[in-house]
């Protein structure tokens, strides 16, 4: 689950198991998420986005699933590698664009 | 294509000085936004703008200016730099959002301490 103030929950996972991190957000009017990835010292980056009319969105080695009737997002990382460790942001935002509004993030480790 | 380009990429202010936050893109973006960063917590936006010679108030906007002046910049003021301004600051653009779609694209980031 989150945790509050300085210390951002975190996944330690093993090299080549897949990874889920979770996001609940806040907003029931929100109809777009993007999933972001920041490696230490550096700035976000796109990794995957969704719609809300969509339930489910695969890239390479990443999917995303959305579960509107309790405000879940998730992101699955298939055969998580050492590159993979970074911290991983959910992103919201409504009317399609516009603002969008940053979750906590969750820190993944990935141990060889 | 350099994309989102901020400089500078750290600055120590002391309390009451008065610096701006440079941030460039050549992606010919529309929407171009300001963050901050704080340690263990996810990004607050704030200031953005739709277009040179709009812009409106994110979430934080104390004690911080912008303009836009051309599609290409966005600087971020601090008009007199306090220490609750120590941050990681980022500037993002994307593709106006009116196709439904509003991925941002984020500069390195600018680490400012406040004495």
């Amino acid at each position: 689950g989150e945790s509050v103030g300085l210390h951002l929950p975190t996944l330690s996972v093993q090299e080549g198991d897949n990874s889920i991190i979770n996001c609940a957000y806040s907003n029931s009017a929100s109809d777009y998420f993007i999933w972001y990835k920041q490696e230490s010292g550096k700035g976000p980056q796109f990794i995957i986005d969704i719609r809300s009319n969509m339930d489910k969105r695969q890239g390479q080695r990443v999917t995303v699933l959305l579960n509107k009737t309790v405000k879940h997002l998730s992101l699955q990382i298939a055969a998580t590698q050492p590159g993979d460790s970074a911290v991983y942001f959910c992103a919201e935002t409504a009317n399609q664009g516009g603002k969008l509004i940053f979750g906590q993030g969750t820190e993944l480790s990935v141990k060889p | 294509n350099a994309g989102v380009t901020q400089t500078p990429k750290f600055q120590v202010l002391k309390t009451g000085q008065s610096m701006t936050l440079q941030c460039a893109q050549d992606m010919n973006h529309e929407y171009m936004s300001w963050y901050r960063q704080d340690p263990g917590m996810g990004l607050r936006l704030i200031h953005y703008s739709v277009g040179a010679g709009i812009t409106d108030q994110g979430e934080v906007p104390n004690g911080y200016n912008v303009s836009r002046s051309t599609t290409e910049d966005f600087p971020l003021r601090l008009l007199s730099a306090a220490p609750s301004q120590t941050s990681v600051y980022f500037c993002a653009s994307s593709m106006y959002p009116g196709q439904g779609k509003n991925i941002q694209y984020f500069g390195a980031g600018t680490r400012l301490s406040v004495l």
